[in-house]
Formats: structure tokens, C-alpha cells, sequence
């Protein structure tokens, strides 16, 4: 069974519109999640973490615990976020082993 | 920093060929990770080493060795390929394992 979903493959939105993307995880202990992004023709790249509690390019997660969730948000979506996005859990004992959902597209229409 | 590096970018193999995929970093980073990439299937954890000389596997090992002789490289060895390893290989690294730096990708068709 896959620890970590994302029911959406493709989520598609109007430019100024609020975006979340969904991701669900399945995990015993104590879970390191993160965002990941793929920009057309470029590397997978870290977009945040959640012990971080960071807000990035306007993008900000809320692990919830007791839902074994954590959504991806962004209040006003722009054309340049179209792109893949990855959750990811971390396990192992050095967080080395990472396991990633399978994927949404986004897709912000103008 | 020339970060993550691959090579090839794209290779065409037939049954039962092999072929070695190169990895390097140049951030003296310990852990280093081999994904391949479906569609529908996100990213699926091949092999792994924390360091030089330690090497595991992961999600889906076989098919595929791997060594790591140098903190710098970890290549990803095809024994006999086969249809179902047609997919985009990912190589990354982290000081941390936390944040995980990743190559461009190899395009592998194996028909």
C-alpha cells in the first residue's frame, strides 16, 4: 500500500485562485515531510519542509497529525507555479529513505 | 558547483544489454540515492549509500547494483535490461538527508 497519496493527478485552477494540493501519509512514528517541485525541463527541487515552517515562493503546509495530512496551499495561484508536485516522507534512521507520493500536476490557466 | 551530474542524458538499450548510469556531486555530500520515475508511480527508491563503502537497497532493487568506491560518485549498474527499467533515473545527494539535491535525469528506452 502506498504510504504516502496524493488523490489528485491533475489539479487545474484560474490564474488568482486558491490552490491546494492534496497529500495524505502513513506512518508509525514521528514523519518528516516535504514538498517537492518539478518545473518543466528542470531539476526536482525542495519547495519546503514541514519542520521548517517556512513559506515558500507563497506556498505554505500544516502537518495534521491527527489526519495524517499535509496539504500544500497557496492563496493566490500564478501561471509560473504550473508544475509536478511531490510529497515526500522521510523514514529511516537518518531520514535517508524517502518515499514519494505520486505526484500532482498543477496547472495554473490564465 | 556543478551540484548533481548524469550521464547519459538519454540512452537506448535492447533486452539483455547493460549499461552503467554515472552519478557524481561535488557537494562532499554522504548520502546519495538512485529514484527511477514512472508515470502514476512518483519516484521509487532504487539504491541508497550514507557513505563511501555502505550501499543498501531500496523500493525496488532488482535489476539493479550499485557501488560506492568514492564519496563524490555512485553509478547505477543495469546487469540485463529489460522492458520494464524503460523509465527516467534520478540520482540525488544530501549532506543532511533531509534535503535532497537531484540530477537532471537519464531517459532510458530498453526495447
Amino acid at each position: 500500500a502506498q504510504r504516502v497519496t496524493q488523490p489528485e493527478k491533475l489539479l487545474s485552477v484560474f490564474k488568482g485562485a486558491p490552490v491546494e494540493l492534496k497529500c495524505n501519509y502513513s506512518y508509525s512514528g514521528s514523519p518528516e515531510l516535504f514538498w517537492y517541485v518539478q518545473y518543466s525541463r528542470q531539476r526536482l527541487q525542495l519547495l519546503l519542509r514541514h519542520i521548517s515552517r517556512e513559506s515558500i515562493k507563497g506556498f505554505t503546509a500544516d502537518l495534521n497529525k491527527g489526519e495524517t495530512s499535509f496539504h500544500l496551499k497557496k492563496p493566490f495561484a500564478q501561471e509560473e507555479d504550473s508544475a509536478m508536485y511531490y510529497c515526500a516522507l522521510g523514514e529511516g534512521d537518518y531520514g535517508q529513505n524517502f518515499v514519494f507520493g505520486p505526484g500532482t500536476r498543477l496547472s495554473v490557466l490564465p | 558547483n556543478a551540484g548533481v551530474t548524469q550521464t547519459p542524458k538519454f540512452q537506448v538499450l535492447k533486452t539483455g544489454q547493460s549499461m552503467t548510469l554515472q552519478c557524481a556531486q561535488d557537494m562532499n555530500h554522504e548520502y546519495m540515492s538512485w529514484y527511477r520515475q514512472d508515470p502514476g508511480m512518483g519516484l521509487r527508491l532504487i539504491h541508497y549509500s550514507v557513505g563511501a563503502g555502505i550501499t543498501d537497497q531500496g523500493e525496488v532493487p532488482n535489476g539493479y547494483n550499485v557501488s560506492r568506491s568514492t564519496t563524490e560518485d555512485f553509478p547505477l549498474r543495469l546487469l540485463s535490461a529489460a522492458p520494464s527499467q524503460t523509465s527516467v533515473y534520478f540520482c540525488a545527494s544530501s549532506e543532511t538527508s533531509y534535503e535532497q539535491y537531484f540530477g537532471p535525469g537519464t531517459r532510458l528506452t530498453v526495447t
